[in-house]
């Protein structure tokens, strides 16, 4: 089974930076695109960035480009989302996903809670 | 970036009966490769969203016949045909034709 795991979320103060992980397995990685999906507290889906099987190409919003990074190791079948100068505006829950063939987000991790305080 | 509008934003639906979601594009979603890169999305209460329709009429794996998807160029629908109490929560369409890749606002299904 596909299995999509997230950590590196937590508390940090506006300004401040944090680096998620994805940890994932079951599926052969290097096949797929992978992508961060965000949901702020009682709000909706907002895809955030993208990244390449060989990680040659990227694509992020509008609302963190310059800030956020996207990376991956397939070597160790992970992908990481470097968040500097972090907002408010950022906080929310940060889940993991595959791109299908035909598809957005074919798979979802149980996500990592963000939390930036001002 | 390509805008998604769905309606209704709530929808109340009595057991049983059929329940229809329309989600709108601000451009077609239709790739070179002549496939509509549209999905749905259910999220239900506390859990993680799961994929459940892509290339706006096919089922993702496990998603019951009871849903369905159609449309085409920017307007599509997505179909329930008799709501039951699991099907509880908010569903969202997206476009994954180009990137951003955009969610529309979430439709909100409840129980009557």
């Amino acid at each position: 089974d596909v299995q999509l795991l997230e950590s590196g979320g937590g508390l940090v103060q506006t300004g401040e930076s944090l680096r998620l992980s994805c940890s994932a397995s079951g599926f052969i990685f290097t096949n797929y695109w992978m992508s961060w999906v965000r949901q702020a507290p009682g709000k909706g889906l907002e895809w955030v960035a993208n990244i390449k099987q060989d990680g040659s190409v990227k694509s992020y919003v509008d609302s963190v480009k310059g800030r956020f990074t996207i990376s991956r190791d397939n070597a160790k079948n992970s992908v990481f989302l470097q968040m500097d100068r972090l907002r408010a505006e950022d906080t929310g829950i940060y889940y993991c996903t595959r791109e299908g063939y035909l598809s957005g987000c074919d798979n979802w991790g149980q996500g990592t809670r963000v939390i930036v305080s001002s | 970036d390509i805008v998604m509008t769905q309606s209704p934003l709530s929808l109340p639906v009595t057991p049983g009966e059929p329940a229809s979601i329309s989600c709108r594009s601000s451009q077609s979603l239709v790739n070179s490769n002549g496939y509509s890169y549209l999905d749905w999305y259910q999220q239900k209460p506390g859990q993680t969203p799961q994929l459940l329709m892509y290339s706006i009429s096919n089922r993702a794996s496990g998603v019951p016949d009871r849903f369905s998807g159609s449309g085409s160029g920017t307007d599509f629908t997505l179909k329930i045909s008799r709501v039951e109490a699991e099907d509880v929560g908010v569903y969202y369409c997206m476009q994954a034709l180009q990137t951003p890749f955009t969610f529309g606002q979430g439709t909100r299904l409840e129980i009557k």
